[in-house]
């Protein structure tokens, strides 16, 4: 069974500052993709990656897919208010097993 | 809007009663999945429907079910209920067999009393 871990679970910073959140597993992914919740909503679609090494650019967030397609990264810099959410990595095998991570939830405080 | 419409928005019923929740995709989109949320759980695929057929099974317990009809809306029926079975159940579409493509609904909000 596949499995994603992120870390941290929770993270609190202050406006300005900058962040990475971790997506961890030990089985390898044909692809990674984040997405970020806000509450009452469905999870939103930032990025997928599928190339080891890969990385992506959306504004202010930088995703990476490690080299080995187990594991990726978030960065944030500059934190805003409007980053609050939940981040949630996700992943697909080569088959049918697609699954989410438990998240990381991060507040920005102004 | 995501353009995935999902109804009804909050259900409050007691356990043992059965429910239906409904999913209308986004135009074009062949594939229909369902998601369980809940706080203990985080998010768990539940089931794949493409176009009419079923693709994929995840964690769904015998006492739910979904179809996924000519016009590709779906619906998923949650018999028996518990008082485990209050989440957030979402919806995504997609226009291929890839879910990581897959675009969400606002979700339905279980509540079992």
């Amino acid at each position: 069974t596949q499995l994603l871990e992120q870390s941290p679970q929770f993270l609190s910073i202050q406006e300005g500052e900058n962040l990475t959140v971790y997506c961890n597993s030990s089985s390898v992914f044909s692809s990674l993709q984040w997405y970020r919740q806000e509450p009452g909503e469905g999870p939103v679609l930032l990025v997928t990656v599928v190339t080891g090494g890969e990385v992506k650019k959306l504004k202010r967030l930088t995703f990476q897919f490690g080299d080995a397609r187990k594991d990726s990264s978030l960065h944030i810099t500059a934190a805003q208010p409007g980053d609050t959410g939940l981040y949630l990595c996700a992943g697909g095998d080569y088959g049918q097993n697609f699954v989410f991570g438990p998240g990381t939830r991060l507040s920005v405080l102004p | 809007d995501s353009g995935v419409t999902q109804t009804p928005k909050h259900l409050i019923t007691a356990t043992g009663q059965r429910v239906t929740l409904r999913c209308s995709p986004r135009s074009g989109d062949l594939s229909v999945y369902w998601y369980q949320q809940s706080l203990d759980q985080g998010l768990q695929f539940l089931i794949q429907y493409y176009n009419g057929e079923e693709r994929a099974k995840g964690n769904i317990l015998e006492r739910f079910s979904a179809q996924q009809f000519p016009d590709l809306h779906s619906e998923l029926n949650l018999s028996s209920l518990e008082l485990g079975d209050s989440a957030l159940y979402f919806c995504a579409s997609s226009p291929t067999i890839n879910p990581g493509l897959g675009t969400f609904g606002s979700g339905t909000r279980l509540t079992v009393v």
